[in-house]
């Protein structure tokens, strides 16, 4: 089974416009953590924001919050007021502590922003 | 930036040739691990290592082999490049240990098997 799926290959999203980005994923380690990375076209891997399994608030990065709902494996990243500096790849982690501290990655979701 | 330095940027090699890649990481982190990245994929873990001499396996291990003697320093060998060894190889590190929760990601590498 996939450990993470992001079932969004490609989005478009008007500039200005908020867009959610889905991700779910699949443990049974009480223990994890949750990430979303930004990769823009020229390559890099770019943190954006964290959510461990144990944190009672969602997490919240300037623009970026994660959408954490535990009961259904879900954390959707929420981007507000998007960019066209958004446009870009988005890969959801997650990493659980029983595996020896690996790191699980979807397959991505490409974002468009529209002028 | 995280002190990560990925070598060489851009490779092209034929098939059955060895192929090293460097890892060097100036931060001291624990954990290092190579990636690769292909289309529709994601990135999958091809090695990880835990510490000196102290490495094991991911999800796409065949054909690749790896050691870190050092800290600072994690090698990915492929032994007998194949086509299919074609990808974006990305190192990364982390140091949970220190708190540290997140990957930190070098640059990648352009492999290209002829």
């Amino acid at each position: 089974a996939q450990k993470i799926t992001q079932t969004q290959p490609g989005m478009f999203v008007q500039e200005k416009e908020a867009v959610t980005l889905d991700c779910t994923y699949d443990t049974s380690d009480p223990s994890y953590g949750l990430f979303w990375y930004k990769q823009p076209s020229s390559g890099e891997m770019i943190f954006l924001i964290y959510q461990g399994s144990y944190d009672q608030q969602n997490a919240t990065e300037g623009r970026y919050s994660l959408n954490f709902q535990k009961a259904r494996k879900s954390a959707n990243l929420v981007i507000s007021a998007s960019q066209l500096g958004d446009s870009a790849m988005y890969f959801c982690a997650m990493r659980e502590g029983r595996t020896g501290n690996q790191f699980y990655f979807g397959t991505g979701t490409s974002l468009t922003v529209i002028p | 930036d995280a002190g990560i330095t990925q070598s060489p940027r851009h490779k092209v090699t034929e098939t059955g040739t060895p192929v090293t890649l460097r890892c060097h990481q100036t931060e001291n982190h624990r954990y290092m691990y190579w990636y690769r990245q292909d289309p529709g994929h994601g990135l999958r873990l091809i090695h990880y290592s835990y510490g000196v001499k102290d490495t094991d396996k991911g999800e796409v291990s065949d054909g690749y082999s790896v050691s870190r003697s050092k800290t600072e320093d994690f090698l990915l060998t492929l032994e007998s490049a194949t086509s299919s060894q074609t990808s974006v190889y990305f190192c990364a590190i982390s140091d949970p240990d220190r708190g540290g929760e997140k990957l930190f990601f070098g640059s990648g590498t352009q492999l290209s098997v002829l």
